[in-house]
């Protein structure tokens, strides 16, 4: 089973600026099978990104993901008052599909 | 509208059994798989297991294999997760999740999800 850490824990950032969150995983995986997720307070999960970086549907064009191996990261380039959440990253390439614990973006 | 619908918050005692749903609608429920995510309060997701309607095929991961039940019912368009015996741990927030068509498991669709408290 593939263990995703995700850093920071926390980010604590104002609006406008640049959001960098880290999702490393415990062995090399398939750029295809990562996916970043949003979940605001009290709201199911919604998916921002898969394949490592392709946007989903309706997703703005601040919001890219990127990274190979076990390496991966999910960028907001300017972060918007909607955007101060908890993120997560999601290994999907085989059975069980895996999360990272969550990287929650605070309103400094 | 493409949706899935779950049923509604429950509060058990530990040792009760317990059978929570997903309805699927405005796609061709039995060609997609539809996956059960877990929350527990205040923490992060877990990935339980996941089902193909169409012929039934079932995979868990290891973590809830022998603690939960998941299955489908076709000819009504539903998921479900159950438990025979709950235990206070149980409580959590539960997802159903649905991947797009094919094999790449990535959720695109949810459910609201369905709050279960399990407490004496």
């Amino acid at each position: 089973e593939i263990v995703l850490t995700q850093s920071p824990g926390t980010l604590s950032l104002s609006p406008g600026e640049r959001a960098t969150l880290s999702c490393r995983a415990s062995q090399s995986v398939s750029s295809t099978y990562l996916a970043w997720y949003q979940q605001e307070p009290g709201q199911a999960p919604r998916l921002l990104i898969y394949g490592a970086s392709s946007r989903a549907t309706g997703i703005p064009d601040r919001f890219s993901g990127s990274g190979s191996g076990t390496d991966f990261s999910l960028t907001i380039s300017r972060l918007e008052p909607e955007d101060f959440a908890v993120y997560y990253c999601h290994h999907y390439g085989s059975s069980p599909g895996t999360f990272g614990q969550g990287t929650k973006v605070e309103i400094k | 509208e493409v949706q899935l619908v779950q049923s509604g918050a429950e509060v058990k005692k530990p040792g009760e059994s317990l059978k929570i749903s997903c309805k699927g609608s405005g796609y061709s429920f039995t060609n997609y798989w539809i996956g059960w995510v877990r929350q527990m309060p205040g923490k992060g997701l877990e990935w339980m297991g996941i089902i193909y309607p169409g012929d039934s095929d079932t995979k868990y991961s290891p973590s809830f294999q022998g603690q939960v039940t998941i299955s489908a019912d076709r000819s009504i368009s539903t998921a479900y997760l159950q438990w025979s015996t709950l235990k206070a741990s149980d409580t959590a927030m539960y997802y159903c999740a649905r991947p797009p068509r094919g094999n790449y498991w990535y959720f695109d669709l949810w459910g609201r999800g369905t709050l279960v408290t399990v407490s004496s």
